[in-house]
């Protein structure tokens, strides 16, 4: 089934800004809006955003999520080590009646 | 707090089935949406559907139809999911998540491997 896009790798300097982008349709990112989860190696995901800009309790101000059409975008600020990991979009399909998640970004923290 | 507990690591061979449990606690079992993920290695994350604890009722990706069953336990606060007519392609890490407006919290996941 479709999915969202997202480009596969992004490269920051440490304490620096990021802004991961995931790139959907009207049924999907530009209907609900996306979520964000972060998943570290060997470790299950983890929410940081839901609903475009929703934090879950005791995710950092540091992450925020914002939307505009069909393109979902996460902002991360004063990178740290700690963030390198893979990012991935996710967002319900009113056309497929489903869930859809983006391949995912790997984020490189220099 | 919330707990999400699956089952250990499985073997199995091309054609049988495999059954992971998840088991939750620390709130109430009926109020919120179950959904079970998918991560072959190397890869990303794939919707395999998702489980009304209340009701039981069920909803899974079009690429499942037909092999895979979700169901669950109100004595036990566990949902299950069964896939059958496995094949290598189906050699992967099987999460189960709590939905709360987003996929909230994760079980720990479970390997499940299938090799003649």
């Amino acid at each position: 089934q479709a999915g969202l896009t997202q480009p596969p790798s992004v490269s920051k300097d440490l304490r620096q800004t990021a802004t991961l982008t995931c790139t959907g349709n009207s049924n999907n990112v530009g209907n609900e809006g996306a979520a964000w989860l972060l998943q570290h190696q060997g470790h299950p995901p983890k929410l940081l955003s839901y609903r475009n800009n929703k934090r879950p309790s005791g995710i950092s101000e540091r992450f925020s999520a914002s939307r505009s059409g069909n393109t979902a975008s996460l902002t991360i600020t004063g990178l740290q080590p700690e963030d390198e990991a893979d990012y991935y979009c996710s967002a319900w399909d009113s056309s497929l009646s489903a869930w859809v998640f983006g391949g995912g970004t790997k984020l490189t923290v220099l | 707090q919330v707990q999400v507990v699956q089952s250990a690591t499985e073997v199995k061979k091309p054609g049988a089935s495999v059954k992971v449990s998840c088991k939750t606690s620390g709130y109430t079992f009926t109020t919120y949406l179950m959904h079970w993920v998918r991560q072959a290695p190397g890869q990303g994350l794939e919707w395999m559907g998702i489980i009304n604890p209340s009701d039981g009722g069920t909803g899974y990706a079009q690429k499942f139809q037909g092999r895979v069953t979700m169901t669950r336990d109100t004595s036990t606060n566990t949902v299950y999911m069964e896939l059958g007519g496995l094949t290598s392609e189906d050699t992967a890490i099987y999460y189960c998540t709590r939905e709360t407006g987003g996929f909230e919290d994760w079980g720990q996941g479970a390997l499940v491997t299938v090799s003649s």
